[in-house]
């Protein structure tokens, strides 16, 4: 399965918000019911850390200005107001087809 | 807490080998699929290989298969890449990775390894 990203790269202003649209080439609908869609964030010189799965559930620790909505091959994440230490590098990436795939990953950069 | 410490990577000419481990605690290893997922120099992550619990069972991508063998240790909640025939393309950060449900949620620090002549 194919995670396609945009943007590739994302400029924000602090305080403003952000979106990243994530696209999957097949539903990700699993036959469980669930729909396994992960969000990642990766800070610069850090290992992958997971924000967000099945579509919009919070990892311990997120701040809620990150959410994640979408259904079937539609997926966004959004930061309500972007703050310096969301800097990093956001993947999303697909749990539900063997083998898991990762999009190719949208940079955030303070504008 | 879960923690995963990689552990192995280096420098290593075109051809050669190197084998990577990852010493896991914090939770029943033997109960869990292990991954290694691996990120290129200003690349993505991309899925490199996976063990079953009991350990007779593995996957491997393409551009590895044939070079690259995963095994476990349960005794010692270990699991290992060997990784031989190395190429440049080869050269990343490669993370140990448990496998939950459709997701992943515990990384290692990850290891780097760089093939260069």
């Amino acid at each position: 399965v194919v995670m396609t990203q945009s943007p590739v790269s994302l400029p924000v202003t602090l305080g403003q918000p952000a979106s990243i649209s994530c696209r999957s080439s097949q539903s990700l609908l699993s036959s469980d019911g669930n729909t396994y869609l992960n969000w990642f964030q990766q800070r610069p010189g850090q290992s992958p850390r997971r924000l967000i799965y099945k579509v919009s559930n919070w990892d311990s620790g997120v701040p809620d200005r990150f959410s994640g909505s979408g259904s079937g091959t539609d997926f966004t994440l959004k930061i309500s107001r972007v703050e310096a230490e969301d800097v990093g590098v956001y993947y999303c990436m697909q749990g539900t087809h063997w083998p898991y795939t990762f999009g190719q990953g949208t940079k955030l950069e303070i504008k | 807490e879960v923690q995963l410490v990689e552990s192995g990577g280096g420098l290593v000419e075109p051809g050669g080998s190197l084998r990577l481990s990852c010493a896991a605690s914090g939770f029943t290893f033997s109960n869990y699929v292990m991954h290694w997922v691996r990120q290129a120099p200003g690349k993505g992550l991309e899925y490199v290989s996976g063990i079953n619990g009991n350990g007779d069972d593995t996957y491997y991508i393409e551009s590895v298969r044939g070079r690259s063998t995963i095994s476990r240790d349960n005794s010692k909640n270990t699991v290992y890449l060997q990784m031989s025939s190395l190429r440049v393309e080869d050269t990343a950060v490669y993370y140990c990775v448990k496998k939950d449900t459709g997701t992943y949620l515990d990384w290692g620090q990850g290891t780097q390894v760089t093939v260069s002549s």
